[in-house]
């Protein structure tokens, strides 16, 4: 089947640094990946839709300018969580969509210190 | 606005029991409901996916049945096993050209052995 992967699986920063979290199809094209965040003992919030090429799509209550999303080619989106700080620590998770279906990576541990 | 509701929260089998996993969403214009397994500190899983025009898929031990016009889902699991301990999350993608998908906030199992 598709595989979505991410780098890094966890990461540990200090507060106000900004952290990149890579997310690639591995074996087939993803014309539009999905970033989520999940709060623990929560279920996945939908942060934004991007597609290749294009700016991405924010959920009410996200800050676009916090969380950049660059979905520069059809196998690779990332984002960057700008002065990041300890409220944003969380799971963040990334989907995408091809094949007729959706396809989600094994997540990144984001701890802010 | 999609809401998607899972019950219970939590649950706690032994070993061998057969069990239901419930899900309801309030809009019933639904193009397909998946439902997902979790690991801590994992992505997701997908475990069945059922189109909207479909009333129930089946993988080995897992059946999942779809009421569209109730805003009904089920996960039944049959002969647990302490394996299956996780959460189970559902998710519903709507009509239209939108492909994000709502999910329920996930029911977490654990089966004694």
């Amino acid at each position: 089947g598709a595989v979505v992967s991410q780098h890094p699986s966890w990461v540990i920063c200090k507060s106000g640094t900004s952290v990149k979290i890579e997310c690639r199809s591995l074996d087939f094209q993803a014309t539009t990946m999905f970033w989520y965040r999940q709060f623990p003992k929560q279920s996945l919030m939908l942060m934004a839709t991007s597609n290749e090429g294009s700016k991405a799509t924010y959920e009410q209550g996200v800050e676009k300018d916090k969380f950049l999303i660059n979905h520069a080619s059809l196998t690779l989106s990332t984002l960057t969580v700008t002065s990041a700080h300890p409220e944003d620590s969380s799971f963040y998770i990334c989907s995408a969509s091809g094949q007729g279906a959706q396809y989600f990576g094994p997540g990144t541990r984001l701890t802010v210190l | 606005k999609q809401e998607v509701t899972q019950i219970p929260a939590a649950l706690s089998v032994p070993e061998g029991e057969n069990l239901v996993l419930n899900c309801s969403f309030t809009d019933s214009a639904i193009y397909n409901l998946q439902w997902f397994r979790q690991d801590p500190g994992k992505g997701l899983t997908s475990l069945l996916l059922i189109q909207s025009s479909q009333r129930e898929q089946t993988s080995g031990r897992l059946n999942a049945s779809l009421d569209k016009s109730s805003g009904r889902s089920t996960l039944y699991i049959a002969a647990s096993q302490p394996g299956d301990s996780a959460t189970y999350l559902c998710a519903v993608r709507p009509n239209g050209s939108a492909r994000q998908l709502t999910f329920g906030s996930g029911t977490q199992l654990t089966v004694l052995p």
